[in-house]
C-alpha cells in the first residue's frame, strides 16, 4: 500500500460546473476524512466516514457539497454548481478507528481552480 | 479542543537545531499535543505527539512544560528538506474519540537555509 491516493491532482473548471474528486485510503483504514485548505491557512475539516457511514459534517459543507463512501473503501467528494470561492486544495486523510501513534495519513490533495 | 498559538514564521540554519514553540494555555488534562508538518504541495505529515512526558522519535523531540501550557518541537539537525509549515494541535485522543476534527491553525512557516 502506497498511502492515500487522490485523483485528480489538479482540476480547473468553469464556474457553475460540477466536479468530483476521488480518494483511495490506506486499505486497512476504516476512517476517511475530507479537509479543505485555502492559501495561507491550515486545513479545515469538512466531513468524515467510518466505513460507509458518514458520521460528521462541518457547517462548511454546504448543500452543493456531497461526499460518499459507498462500499467503505474509496470516497468521492462532489461539488455542484462550483463558485470561485470553492477554489482550494481538497485533502483526504484516513486512519484506523483506534489510530494510535500517527493519527491521520493524508493524501497529496486535489487542487481545484474555479474560473 | 484547545487552541494553540504559534509564531507565523522562523528561519533556521542547515545543520542546526530548530526549536518550534507552541502555546496551549487552555489545554485540558485529557488533551494531547500533536505536531504535523506540511511541505509545499503535499498533505500534512504526522511528526510526533505527547501528553505530558517528553517524547522522541526518528524525526523530532517534543518537550512539554510541566504545567502543559506550552511545548517545543525540536528538529535536532535541520536539513533543507525540513522547510515546511509546522502545525501544533491539541486534542482529545481517547480510544473512542472521534478523529474528525483536527483543528489546524495557520502554523509556523519554517525556512531552513544553507
Amino acid at each position: 500500500d502506497t498511502g492515500v491516493s487522490q485523483d485528480p491532482r489538479h482540476k480547473i473548471t468553469k464556474r457553475g460546473q460540477n466536479v468530483t474528486f476521488r480518494c483511495d485510503p490506506i486499505s486497512e483504514h476504516n476512517r476517511l476524512y475530507w479537509y479543505r485548505q485555502t492559501l495561507g491557512q491550515g486545513p479545515e475539516f469538512l466531513t468524515y466516514f467510518q466505513n460507509e457511514a458518514q458520521l460528521e459534517k462541518s457547517r462548511l459543507l454546504s448543500d452543493r457539497f456531497s461526499a460518499e463512501r459507498p462500499k467503505g473503501s474509496f470516497s468521492t467528494l462532489e461539488i455542484q454548481r462550483t463558485e470561485q470561492g470553492d477554489s482550494a486544495m481538497y485533502l483526504c486523510a484516513s486512519s484506523l478507528e483506534l489510530p494510535g501513534k500517527g493519527g491521520y495519513t493524508f493524501g497529496s490533495g486535489t487542487r481545484l481552480t474555479v474560473v | 479542543d484547545a487552541k494553540t498559538t504559534q509564531p507565523p514564521s522562523m528561519d533556521c540554519a542547515e545543520g542546526r537545531a530548530a526549536n518550534l514553540p507552541c502555546n496551549h494555555s487552555t489545554i485540558s488534562g485529557n488533551e494531547y499535543v500533536y505536531w504535523y508538518r506540511q511541505i509545499h504541495s503535499q498533505g500534512p505529515q504526522y511528526i510526533i505527539h505527547g501528553l505530558k512526558n517528553n517524547e522522541t522519535n526518528e524525526m523530532a523531540s517534543l518537550i512539554i512544560t510541566e504545567d502543559r501550557k506550552s511545548s517545543t518541537l525540536i528538529l535536532p539537525h535541520a536539513t533543507l528538506r525540513d522547510t515546511a509549515v509546522y502545525y501544533c494541535i491539541v486534542r482529545v485522543a481517547a480510544a473512542t474519540d472521534s478523529w474528525g476534527k483536527l483543528q489546524f491553525g495557520a502554523g509556523t512557516q519554517v525556512v531552513v537555509t544553507p
